[in-house]
């Protein structure tokens, strides 16, 4: 079964500054979809950024970007120019077809004026 | 606008009374999913459907049904609720490989 691990409960981060959230997930297929979602106090779930298992160049949105190593399994998340938006729970997530999403525990990160 | 929708937003209630949560899209998507949000566990999906009449289990089924006898309706049932099943409950859905639209989510208390 797949399973994806956040290994930061907690981060925090000044603003503007940059600051990069960990995941790592275990597979053996090869075509799969990587994801991070934001979830602020308001509980919707945002999708922040998208990541096809069969592209090689890193997904970017604005000041988000990832660091995708596919052989190492690991998909970390880059914000740059931290604003105070910004804070939230962070969900990274992986899925194979349609059905299904598979979520990390999330990370909880704080953002200091 | 699409959206997902979810009712009720909050809901407390005792245990072994039943209750349904209503989840609703306006995408014409085929793939819906329940989710349920604990601290330190993420998201787990409880179940899911490919279409209409088409269900099945996520990794926590237990203590749950779903039906989808139309494209856009997808309840989530607690025949006897327990408080174990307290949580924040999501409903997504999503078209083809596209990604997952999220409802508003549900928080459940059973005392």
């Amino acid at each position: 079964a797949q399973t994806v691990t956040q290994s930061q409960p907690e981060m925090s981060v000044q603003e503007a500054e940059t600051v990069t959230l960990s995941c790592t997930y275990d597979t053996s297929e090869s075509d799969y979809y990587l994801f991070w979602y934001k979830q602020p106090p308001s509980r919707q779930m945002i999708l922040v950024i998208r990541q096809e298992a069969y592209k090689q160049q890193n997904a970017t949105e604005n000041r988000f970007s990832v660091n995708f190593q596919k052989a190492a399994k690991s998909f970390s998340l880059k914000i740059s120019d931290s604003q105070l938006g910004d804070a939230a729970m962070y969900f990274c997530a992986y899925r194979r077809g349609a059905q299904k999403l598979v979520f990390g525990q999330g990370t909880r990160l704080t953002i200091n004026p | 606008e699409a959206q997902v929708t979810q009712n009720p937003r909050y809901l407390i209630t005792v245990t072994g009374k039943k209750l349904t949560v209503t989840c609703s899209q306006n995408m014409n998507h085929e793939y819906m999913s329940w989710y349920r949000q604990d601290p330190g566990l993420g998201l787990r999906q409880i179940y899911y459907s490919m279409n209409v009449e088409v269900t099945d289990k996520g990794d926590v089924p237990e203590g749950y049904k779903v039906s989808r006898k139309e494209k856009r309706n997808f309840p989530l049932i607690l025949e006897s609720p327990s408080p174990n099943q307290t949580s924040l409950y999501f409903c997504a859905s999503s078209g083809s490989y596209n990604e997952q639209f999220f409802g508003p989510g549900t928080r459940l208390t059973v005392l």
